[in-house]
């Protein structure tokens, strides 16, 4: 099974400062690599899949880039309703889709 | 509006069973593969279980046996029947709507499971 792992867990930011997130696979999953958002007490929102790509009504702030193994989500200017977890999913080796741990984007 | 419903959770013993409901809406339901991911409180996702359109179920090893998934594309709806449940299975069960290539393009509200005596 491939591991997914985040970094950092918790990333403190001013409002209005870049984000830039990271996460990586224990294998290569090529460009098979999506991010999703999630805030208390909803459920996760697809970000970005195939590495890069935004869905659907995804502000042009977030953006995601890599491949092989090492991956990097950035919100260039963080605004109030961003502070959420955001969690990577591979979905090159399915099944399963196995998660990262996550990290917390908080205020600081 | 494109939506997925989740409904069934609750309280129940250690070894007993429940089964999950998830309505889909504003979609071709017949045309997507579905799943089931599961969050513990304060705990990352999991994957719990996927159905493909042609009714292929697939488990990861901590369910498989105890976990059936199932749907009913004339009802736009997908089941989990869970068995012999445990303290482990605690949490709250997304139903997600997988894309063609694997990841969860839509989401329900997820329902929660509480495995207690």
């Amino acid at each position: 099974e491939i591991v997914m792992t985040q970094s950092p867990a918790t990333l403190s930011v001013s409002p209005g400062e870049r984000a830039t997130l990271s996460c990586r696979a224990s294998q290569s999953v090529s460009s098979n690599l999506a991010w999703y958002q999630q805030k208390p007490g909803q459920a996760p929102r697809l970000l970005i899949y195939g590495a890069s790509t935004r869905a659907t009504g995804i502000p042009a702030r977030f953006s995601g880039s890599g491949s092989g193994t090492e991956f990097t989500l950035t919100i260039s200017s963080l605004q109030s309703e961003d502070f959420a977890v955001y969690y990577c999913q591979q979905y090159n080796n399915w099944p399963p889709g196995t998660f990262g741990g996550g990290t917390k984007v908080e205020i600081k | 509006e494109v939506q997925l419903v989740e409904s069934g959770g609750g309280l129940v013993q250690p070894g007993g069973s429940l089964r999950l409901s998830c309505a889909a809406s504003g979609f071709t339901f017949s045309s997507y593969d579905m799943h089931w991911v599961r969050q513990a409180t304060g705990k990352g996702l999991e994957w719990v279980s996927a159905i493909g359109t042609a009714g292929d179920p697939y488990y990861p090893g901590s369910v498989k046996g105890r976990f059936t998934i199932s749907r009913e594309n004339a009802k736009n709806s997908l089941y989990l029947q869970m068995n012999s449940l445990r303290a482990g299975d605690t949490a709250v069960y997304y139903c997600a709507r997988g894309s063609s290539l694997g990841y969860f393009d839509l989401w329900g509200r997820g329902t929660l499971v509480t495995v207690s005596s």
